[in-house]
């Protein structure tokens, strides 16, 4: 079963301007949530992370946003750099284990 | 939607043993599977691309002669850690690329003792 979903397959947004990857979950018993960054013929790398204690977290031009009553969480970038171009992983945990579920990535293309 | 169904979800082992961990792709035909073992502070280390019918890639520093990957279908691949270490104690998770996107297995949680 998804635990999590990331139902748009890919973005396109132009350069400077904000990119809105969003994530859905739903397990009420995750409790960390995490975006991953991965490049082609690379594995992914963490990014940015958020616990269910907060609602928003900010890495310079990386900000998530946690919704709990909704189930819903998103990534903010701006602006929005055509390095930047790649799949976003959001993935989520339960507990003090740490074991992820992952969602099935969003490809963003920042066009210059 | 494509799922890839993973086992097992947990296992403990003692040290010195082998364990095997299936991924199985149950809707497509999956013809390369990716092999992660995560670090703390969440870091996911690529280990190997399999590639059905051929021998794996494995990445910079990974064992080969340790953890054994067969793809030996279009809808099976194997991780097998053999001689298994408590440094081996890990969470491993396998992932496909599909269509629009990737699926991932539901991970397994390896405890070496």
């Amino acid at each position: 079963d998804q635990q999590v979903k990331q139902n748009s397959p890919s973005l396109s947004v132009q350069e400077g301007r904000i990119s809105i990857l969003n994530c859905d979950y739903t397990n009420s018993m995750f409790d960390y949530f995490l975006w991953y960054k991965k490049y082609p013929a690379e594995g992914p790398t963490f990014l940015i992370s958020i616990s269910s204690i907060k609602d928003k977290n900010e890495d310079g031009r990386f900000t998530v946003f946690l919704n709990k009553s909704a189930k819903h969480l998103s990534l903010h970038i701006v602006p929005s750099q055509p390095g930047d171009s790649a799949v976003y992983f959001c993935a989520a945990s339960a507990g003090n284990n740490n074991d992820m579920r992952f969602g099935a990535g969003t490809r963003l293309t920042v066009k210059p | 939607g494509a799922v890839v169904s993973q086992h097992p979800s947990w296992v403990i082992c003692k040290s010195g043993t082998s364990v095997k961990i299936e991924c199985r792709s149950l809707d497509f035909q999956a013809t390369t599977m990716f092999w992660y073992r995560q670090f703390p502070k969440q870091s996911l280390m690529l280990m190997a691309t399999s590639n059905e019918g051929s021998k794996a890639t494995y990445e910079q520093g990974v064992e080969k002669d340790k953890f054994l990957i067969n793809h030996a279908s279009l809808t099976l691949s194997t991780l097998t850690v053999t001689s298994a270490h408590p440094e081996d104690s890990s969470f491993y998770i396998c992932s496909a690329f599909i269509k629009d996107g990737y699926t991932f297995g539901s991970g397994t949680r390896l405890t070496v003792v």
